[in-house]
């Protein structure tokens, strides 16, 4: 089952406007990772984070690897149409498994 | 390159059928995955290969579950006598070292 829990489940947000969305965990993971995914297709990377308290941006996303290793968010900057979808967290514990959220989904009103 | 490819993309089948999917991974990635998703689920983790060799098996994967890999390129996940249970979506990635995976678009199942 899912060990990571990512909050929050779902967001209704104006154009423009910023989002935020954060996991943590129980578990001390390397590596934390966003992916985004649309309706009928797989998830799609947007950052990757490799060292604890590690902030890395992707265009108008900035994603924080927390110092603790157990937790990390992700910030949505003056959100378009375009980024609705469902966010997921995901955190890679060994070199093998990685395990993922439940997912935040994004819903931006024009 | 055109990323991960799976197939088939929807598949609607009687409980009891034994089903296959099919995935081929991007040319130089050593590395093969299969999730499976439910709806508002993430995906969860099945199994993992290395080259040919299945190195990882989730707990999910029952016995009636089994992957392969031959020769280390496409990777193929059959389930035996369905259930409804088993209706979800089944994502395959691949990645060259274990970072930074890249997923297929899924093969969707329906067991009916």
């Amino acid at each position: 089952g899912q060990q990571l829990n990512q909050s929050p489940q779902s967001m209704f947000i104006q154009e423009g406007e910023d989002v935020s969305m954060n996991c943590t965990s129980s578990s001390i993971f390397n590596t934390w990772l966003w992916y985004k995914q649309d309706p009928g297709e797989g998830p799609v990377l947007l950052i990757a984070l490799y060292k604890a308290g590690e902030l890395t941006s992707n265009g108008r996303l900035t994603a924080q690897f927390g110092i603790t290793r157990k937790d990390s968010f992700l910030n949505i900057s003056a959100s378009i149409p375009s980024d609705v979808g469902i966010y997921f967290c995901a955190g890679q514990p060994d070199n093998n498994d990685m395990r993922f959220g439940a997912g935040t989904r994004l819903t931006v009103k024009p | 390159d055109t990323g991960v490819s799976q197939d088939p993309r929807h598949k609607i089948t009687k409980r009891g059928q034994n089903v296959t999917f099919r995935c081929d991974p991007i040319s130089e990635h050593n590395r093969l995955y299969w999730y499976r998703q439910t709806l508002g689920q993430g995906p969860e983790f099945l199994t993992y290969f290395q080259n040919e060799a299945q190195l990882e098996k989730s707990r999910l994967l029952s016995d009636r579950f089994s992957a392969e890999r031959p020769k280390g390129s496409f990777s193929t996940l059959e389930i035996q006598r369905t259930e409804q249970g088993d209706s979800a979506m089944y994502l395959c990635a691949s990645s060259l070292s274990f970072y930074g995976y890249t997923f297929g678009s899924g093969t969707r199942l329906t067991v009916v």
